[in-house]
Parts: C-alpha cells; structure tokens; sequence
C-alpha cells in the first residue's frame, strides 16, 4: 500500500497569510493526487485533482504542485472560510488512501 | 448532484448493519462508488468500492466482513457490515468515483459499534 505522510499535523495562521501543506508518497505516485477540505461535521469537498487542476468552484489562491513522491497544497490570502481540515489521497494504486490530515486554525 | 446516506445506528459488536446511499442528479448506473470511512476525531479511510459493472475491491481491514452492492433501477448504493468490530466505528460516507478520485460525498451517517 502506498503510505501519504502529510505534514504538518496542524497549522496555525492569521487571516491574509499563505499557508502550504506537503503530502510525501512513500513511492512516485505519478501527479494522481487530489486534496479535499473538510470542515466541522461536513462531507470533504473535493479542491484539487490531478495535482494542480482545480475543480469547478474551487477559489484561485488554492493551488497545488508536486511530482514524484513530493506534493504540496497553498492556500494565499487565507481568509476566515478556510479554517477547516484538508487531506491529501492518492489515487494512482489500489487501496486508494490519504494523508492524515492537517487541521487549519486562526492564530 | 446529490448523495444522502441512511440505515446507520447504535450495534453490538459481532452483529450486522446495512447502510444505503440514495444518488440523484446524475447517472448513477454510469459511475463506480465507493464508501469512505471516518472514526471520531480521526482521519479519512477508504472502505471498498463498486465499479459501474459492479466490481468490487475491499481494504484489508474489511475485506470477508462487508460487501458493497448497488442497484441501478433503485440508483441507490448499499454497505452490507458483517461480524462488526468496536474499531469499525465511524462515520460512513458514500462517494461518487471519477477517473481515480472522489468528486461528489454524501454527508455520512454515524455507525456505532458497542455493547
């Protein structure tokens, strides 16, 4: 199984910072990487697929890159909405599995 | 598009559940599903899968104890959990598929396995 190491764990920020989150695959996962947010007793919502691809909806200072084993996920300007939790998951290789999570606070 | 989970509920371990995942707006019999799982306070777990020609992958963890079903002319999804554990304790979601990752997620129901 391809183990998603993401870090950190949580995050604390002021509104308006640029905050960035990595996901390291423990084997080259081709760019198949999407990130989700969740917030407080909500489904995730899907951002980002294929890396960088943001989803319909999905607000312009989030953006991903990466490649390899080696992903990372920004939020500019980080605004109020955006306190939530976000996870990475692969999905190049069966099982499908994610990162464990960094959870995202106002300082 | 729009997925609503039900069947969810307090269960003694060793002891059976079946959850459903109600799809509209869209085709459902088109798309692979999957069921995704969350234990308090925890991370995300994918739980197992359904193609659109109905077949299956499970994570080890789960694998001889669910089974994941669908019915097309119903557009509804199924989770049948078997032999449940105190560990299978979580939230279950239902998702659509898409080329690989999850688009759409229903917003879950609480399963709670404990005696």
């Amino acid at each position: 199984d391809i183990q998603m190491t993401q870090s950190p764990p949580s995050l604390s920020a002021s509104l308006g910072d640029k905050v960035t989150i990595t996901c390291q695959a423990s084997q080259n996962i081709n760019k198949y990487i999407a990130w989700y947010q969740q917030k407080p007793g909500k489904a995730p919502r899907l951002l980002i697929r294929y890396t960088s691809t943001l989803e319909s909806g999905t607000p312009s200072r989030f953006s991903g890159s990466g490649s390899g084993r080696d992903y990372s996920f920004s939020i500019s300007n980080v605004e109020s909405e955006d306190i939530a939790s976000y996870y990475c998951l692969q999905y190049v290789n069966l099982p499908w599995t994610f990162g464990g999570g960094t959870k995202l606070e106002l300082k | 598009v729009q997925l609503v989970e039900s069947g969810g509920g307090l269960v003694q371990p060793g002891k059976s559940l079946k959850l459903s995942c109600s799809a509209s707006g869209f085709t459902f019999s088109s798309y692979g599903m999957h069921w995704i799982r969350q234990a308090p306070g925890k991370g995300l777990d994918w739980v197992a899968y359904i193609s659109s020609s109905s077949g299956t992958v499970y994570a080890d963890a789960v694998k001889g104890r669910f089974t994941i079903s669908r019915d097309n002319a119903k557009n509804t999804l199924y989770l049948q959990l078997n032999s449940l554990k105190s560990e299978d304790t979580a939230i279950y979601y239902c998702a659509r598929g898409r080329t690989g990752y999850f688009d759409y997620w229903g917003q879950g129901v609480m399963v709670t396995v404990s005696s």
